[in-house]
């Protein structure tokens, strides 16, 4: 079946760095994918989404790419500041599957003060 | 509006020994669904529900039962517990079942089984 992993399971990064975080995919009928960001103790948080039509999508301070050729996406979070440690999900809604989703593993952002 | 509740936060078991685990939300969401997440791993989908008095399987459903008795509820039970259990239980909710709905995620339960 598909998979949906992360290259890093920890990322350091100092604070007002640029922090990047990656994830590879499978299945290369993927078309749709989530980051999701989970503080300690706390449940998962939408960041941001992008669908295979679109190669960039920005938000406030976070980019997502999609490289559907190598099947790989990232999230870029500019100036990391200490309330972005915490974990990130990379995440995919598969085609047929409602709005199911399968979670990656999950990479922990550390910021460095 | 306090979004997604879950109760208990924290529950030490017995093996054998059954429990529910209670979701709540107040978004008037038609889909629930229940996760676990285990160290080194990503969540993984139990049940879900696509609306009041509807339940379906999810990846790893074994062990565990479900019922949405009002819409607003999604239960999650334990009949015999075993320590492969131990885990973080998180429920989460969305407003439709059109694909791309955001889901919004409860704090967890904490269980352990022992």
């Amino acid at each position: 079946g598909e998979s949906v992993g992360l290259h890093l399971p920890t990322l350091s990064v100092q604070e007002g760095d640029n922090s990047i975080i990656n994830c590879a995919y499978s299945n290369s009928a993927s078309d749709y994918f989530i980051w999701y960001k989970q503080e300690s103790g706390k449940g998962p948080q939408f960041i941001i989404d992008i669908r295979s039509n679109m190669d960039k999508r920005q938000g406030q301070r976070v980019t997502v790419l999609l490289n559907k050729t190598v099947k790989h996406l990232s999230l870029q979070i500019a100036a990391t500041q200490p309330g972005d440690s915490a974990v990130y999900f990379c995440a995919e809604n598969p085609k047929g599957g409602g709005n199911k989703l399968t979670f990656g593993t999950g990479t922990q952002l550390k910021v460095e003060l | 509006n306090a979004g997604v509740t879950q109760t208990p936060k924290f529950r030490v078991l017995k093996t054998g020994q059954s429990m529910t685990l209670l979701c709540a939300q107040d978004m008037n969401h038609e889909y629930m669904y229940w996760y676990r997440q285990d160290p080194g791993m990503g969540l993984r989908l139990i049940h879900y529900s696509v609306g009041e008095g509807t339940t379906a399987k999810g990846e790893v459903p074994d062990g565990y039962n479900v019922s949405r008795l009002k819409k607003q509820n999604f239960l999650l039970g334990l009949e015999s517990a075993a320590p492969s259990q131990t885990s973080v239980y998180f429920c989460a909710s969305s407003y439709h079942a059109v694909r791309g709905e955001t889901q919004y995620f409860g704090p967890g339960t904490r269980l352990l089984v022992l």
